[in-house]
């Protein structure tokens, strides 16, 4: 089945620096990509996706790039601010008519005023 | 619009005993998802309902889980007896149905520790 590894596990930058967070997943399969934000006490929540004919989205300070031949995607968070601080897990999803996420084992963001 | 609705929220218990959750989805979300998170580590699906219907269980521990989704809206996990092992949050989460890149709205989680 699919495996998807994230690091690094924790991460810790000033505010306005950027973050990046990486993930390596092993099925050529998987074909979506989302990242879900978890702030403390709450479920996770989607905040950027990517679809494997896509190779870089972009929504304001958040961005997702995907490379299919070496099977990794990045996020990209720039201009870091507090409210940015959660743990941030990476997943894929392989297209078999239903959605069945694998998720990484999430980033701890701690952005420093 | 209200989200996913779960609870408890917090739940002790004694290893041996029984344990309920309860899930109530996004109103028009026909796919409902029961997650598992371990301390430190990503959720992991446990069942994900079509309606009614589980059409995934393979990660579900049937000798001790148990879950229903009567009438297509709510949902019910239930654990008897409780291990220790089991202490983790459990999530909820639903989505429109047919969509296999939509988004997954999850609930805020059941934390149960089983003592």
């Amino acid at each position: 089945g699919e495996n998807v590894e994230q690091h690094p596990s924790t991460l810790s930058v000033q505010e306005g620096d950027s973050a990046v967070i990486k993930c390596t997943y092993s099925d050529s399969a998987s074909n979506y990509f989302p990242w879900y934000k978890q702030e403390l006490g709450k479920g996770p929540q989607l905040i950027i996706d990517i679809r494997s004919n896509v190779g870089e989205k972009k929504d304001q300070r958040i961005a997702v790039t995907l490379n299919k031949t070496a099977k990794h995607f990045s996020l990209h968070i720039t201009e870091t601010q507090p409210e940015d601080s959660a743990v941030y897990f990476c997943a894929a999803s392989i297209n078999t008519g239903f959605q069945k996420l694998v998720f990484g084992t999430g980033t701890r963001l701690l952005v420093s005023p | 619009e209200a989200g996913v609705v779960q609870s408890p929220r917090y739940k002790i218990i004694e290893k041996k005993q029984p344990v309920a959750f309860w899930c109530n989805p996004i109103s028009g979300h026909n796919t409902l998802y029961w997650y598992r998170q371990n301390l430190g580590q990503g959720p992991e699906l446990l069942i994900r309902y079509e309606n009614e219907e589980a059409v995934d269980d393979s990660q579900l521990p049937k000798d001790r889980f148990s879950a229903e989704r009567l009438k297509g809206v709510d949902s019910t996990l239930k654990i008897q007896p409780a291990e220790l092992g089991d202490s983790a949050v459990y999530l909820c989460a639903s989505s429109l149905a047919g969509e296999y890149t939509g988004e997954l709205f999850f609930g805020e989680g059941s934390r149960l520790t089983v003592l």
